[in-house]
């Protein structure tokens, strides 16, 4: 079975950062595109990044591009979104999703990201 | 940039009932249109893929329609666990999703 394992969330003060992880497992994750995606409390989906299965294309959001860095490392079958000068409206639950051809199939359960003073 | 336009909001309705929910699309994606539910809680589920495609162990009565910038998901008989909200996506360009509808309890 297909599982996607977010950590790393928690409450940060404005300006600061966390890293944001996704553990896979169940099927090879070298060969897939990889996203993340959050949900602010309340409001509906926002996809954040996007990286494909060899990590040569990467795009972002407008809203985070320049403070967010997505990267996978397929030996260990993970993938990162490192989150710099965070801002209260990033405030979120962060999914990592595994996109087949254009479409997120599997999701993970998320986890929380709460920038707050 | 395409902006997808989720209709209605909100609605309203009885288990039993069949729900037609609506995603309007800027400009065209084809037949590029998913549907996701979401309950409190829960990440996304994937329902329908390419406007039509029922994805893996989604029932039947979910189905899904359109092309170019109409698209439709119906729900044949809403059952108690189908009151959610539901999301659409393209896959053309980004950002990729709609702002929801909700299906609540009448």
């Amino acid at each position: 079975d297909v599982q996607l394992v977010e950590s790393g969330g928690g409450l940060v003060q404005p300006g600061g950062s966390l890293r944001l992880s996704c553990a896979a497992s169940g099927f090879t994750f070298s060969s897939y595109e990889m996203n993340w995606v959050r949900q602010a409390p309340g409001k509906g989906l926002e996809w954040v990044s996007y990286i494909n299965s060899d990590g040569t294309y990467i795009y972002y959001a407008d809203s985070v591009k320049g403070r967010f860095t997505i990267s996978r490392d397929d030996a260990k079958n993970s993938l990162y979104l490192q989150l710099n000068s965070l801002r209260a409206e990033d405030t979120a639950v962060y999914y990592c999703a595994r996109e087949d051809l254009g479409y997120f199939h599997h999701w993970g359960r998320g986890t929380l990201v709460t920038v707050s003073s | 940039e395409v902006v997808l336009t989720q209709s209605p909001a909100i609605l309203s309705l009885s288990p039993g009932d069949r729900a037609t929910l609506s995603c309007r699309a800027s400009q065209s994606v084809r037949g590029y249109l998913a549907w996701y539910q979401q309950k409190p809680g829960q990440a996304p589920r994937l329902l329908i893929y390419d406007a039509s495609n029922r994805a893996t162990g989604i029932p039947a009565r979910f189905s899904g329609s359109g092309s170019e910038t109409d698209f439709t998901l119906t729900i044949s008989r809403l059952e108690p666990e189908d009151f959610a909200v539901y999301y659409c996506q393209q896959r053309s360009n980004w950002p990729p999703f709609g702002g929801g509808t909700k299906v609540e309890i009448k």
